[in-house]
């Protein structure tokens, strides 16, 4: 069954909108996940780490207040997109591993439409 | 930089034939590899890793094989099936500082088509 789940799936929203995105660990606790971006026929691209019970990771070129990450529990890390574009239109997806163990599993991702 | 390559955008074999999926990278401080398949809409699903002390790892049809001083990995899937097609990611990761979990670098993934 599934190990990470991601909620929602499909979004659509005006421009300007926030949109908050849900990971959870379903039957494990994990202190890092992970959010990547893939855009259309390419690769997933990592965006950030996130940490439980401090600030998050951001890789390079990857804005901190335009992608807010917050993993206030063991169980479940969000990332906002703040006032969306249509530039940010892109399927994101999280993942996160059993502590100690490999390797790591996805959540089904969300599809981020901006119009 | 790309540190993990997958030369091949697309691959299509013949039903019950070998596919082998390849794999380059660039970084010598990974240590730890996977292969993931992934359909359209969806996540990522782990189907078999290898760490940097094996050069081998086989689970059912599918076998991974490592060659570091080529820095080259492959999948290998035996007889293939349909329900193999779809988009292959080649990961690699180092030790996350903490050592509680570990960053993926992922290729640029390849379209398995398999043609019955």
């Amino acid at each position: 069954g599934a190990v990470v789940s991601q909620h929602p799936s499909w979004v659509i929203c005006k421009s300007g909108t926030s949109v908050k995105i849900e990971c959870r660990s379903l039957d494990f606790q994990a202190t890092t996940m992970f959010w990547y971006r893939q855009f259309p026929k390419q690769s997933l691209m990592l965006m950030a780490t996130s940490n439980e019970g401090s600030k998050a990771t951001y890789e390079q070129g990857v804005e901190k207040d335009k992608f807010l990450i917050n993993h206030a529990s063991l169980t479940l890390s969000t990332l906002t997109v703040t006032s969306a574009h249509p530039e940010d239109s892109s399927f994101y997806i999280c993942s996160a591993s059993r502590p100690l163990e490999q390797p790591q599993h996805f959540g089904d991702g969300t599809r981020l439409s901006i119009l | 930089d790309q540190q993990v390559k997958q030369n091949s955008p697309s691959l299509s074999v013949q039903e019950g034939r070998i596919s082998i999926l390849n794999c380059d990278y660039t970084n010598s401080m990974f240590d730890y590899f996977l292969w993931y398949k992934k359909y359209p809409a969806e996540g990522p699903t782990f189907l078999i890793s290898i760490s940097s002390i094996k050069d081998k790892n086989e689970d059912g049809r599918f076998t991974v094989f490592l060659n570091k001083s080529a820095k080259h990995l492959s999948l290998h899937i035996v007889p293939s099936q349909p329900g193999d097609s779809a988009v292959y990611f080649c990961a690699a990761s180092t030790t996350f500082s903490s050592g509680s979990a570990r960053q993926l670098t992922f290729g640029s993934g390849t379209q398995l088509t398999v043609l019955p």
